[in-house]
C-alpha cells in the first residue's frame, strides 16, 4: 500500500486564487520531505526541501513567496501556490525517505501520487 | 554534485523482446540508485533501488538492474517486454544521508509493440 498520500489528486482553480495540497506520511514519520514538479513530457524538477519544525530550503529559481511550505508536523506537509497562474499548471509530487529498519542499509524514497494542478 | 543521464528518450520494443534502458550517473560519493516508473497521468512507483549490497538489483514486474561502477551505470532491463510495461521511466542518484533528495534523469519513455 501506499507510504505517502497527496491530496487532492486533481484541482482546477480561478487565476489569482490560492490552492493547498497535502503531503503525508503513512504509518511513520517524515523530518523532511521533497516537493517536486513535473512538467509535461519532461523530468521532475525539484522545487524545495520541507522541514519539520523549520523553513524549507527552496532550490534556486523557486519562488518562496509563491510556493509556501509548511511541515506542521512530522506526518504532514503542504504546498500552496498563491495567486495561481495558468502557468503554473503542472504536476506536483511530494517524497518522503523511509529508513529501511531491517536492513539499516540504507533507505527508499516513495512518491506520493501526484497532485494535478490546472489554473484557468 | 550528483547528476542522472538516460540515454535515449525514447525507445520502442516488441512485445516479448529483451527491455534495456540506459542510466549513467555522476556521483563524488558512493551513490544509491533508484529506477521508478511513472504510468500515464500517474504519479511515481520504484521499480527497484540499489543501496551497496548486491549490485544485481532485482524489482517489482520483472526488472532488474546491474550496477557497475567501472562504467558508473546502472541500466534496467527485463527479458521480455508486455504491453503494461509501456511507460516513463526514470532514474535517479541519492547520497546515503538523511535529508538529500533524489536527482532524476530526464526520463525515457518506453513503447511496447505487439
Amino acid at each position: 500500500g501506499a507510504v505517502v498520500s497527496q491530496h487532492p489528486s486533481w484541482v482546477i482553480c480561478k487565476s489569482g486564487t490560492s490552492v493547498k495540497i497535502e503531503c503525508r506520511s503513512l504509518d511513520f514519520q517524515a523530518t523532511t520531505m521533497f516537493w517536486y514538479r513535473q512538467f509535461p513530457k519532461k523530468s521532475l524538477m525539484l522545487m524545495a526541501t520541507s522541514n519539520e519544525g523549520s523553513k524549507a530550503t527552496y532550490e534556486q529559481g523557486v519562488e518562496k513567496d509563491k510556493f509556501l511550505i509548511n511541515h506542521a508536523s512530522l506526518t504532514l506537509s503542504t504546498l500552496t501556490v498563491t495567486s495561481a497562474h495558468p502557468e503554473d499548471s503542472s504536476f506536483y509530487i511530494c517524497s518522503a525517505r523511509v529508513p529501511d529498519i531491517q536492513t539499516l542499509n540504507g533507505n527508499t524514497i516513495y512518491f506520493g501520487e501526484g497532485s494535478w494542478l490546472t489554473v484557468v | 554534485a550528483q547528476s542522472v543521464t538516460q540515454l535515449g528518450s525514447h525507445v520502442s520494443v516488441s512485445e516479448g523482446a529483451l527491455v534495456l534502458l540506459r542510466c549513467n550517473y555522476s556521483s563524488s560519493v558512493p551513490p544509491y540508485l533508484f529506477w521508478y516508473v511513472q504510468y500515464p497521468n500517474q504519479g511515481l512507483q520504484l521499480l527497484l533501488k540499489y543501496t551497496s549490497a548486491a549490485t544485481l538489483v532485482k524489482g517489482i514486474n520483472g526488472f532488474e538492474a546491474e550496477f557497475k561502477k567501472s562504467e558508473t551505470s546502472f541500466h534496467l532491463t527485463k527479458p521480455s517486454a508486455h504491453m503494461s510495461d509501456a511507460a516513463e521511466y526514470f532514474c535517479a542518484v541519492s547520497e546515503w544521508s538523511g535529508n538529500t533528495p533524489l536527482v532524476f534523469g530526464k526520463g525515457t519513455r518506453l513503447s511496447v509493440i505487439a
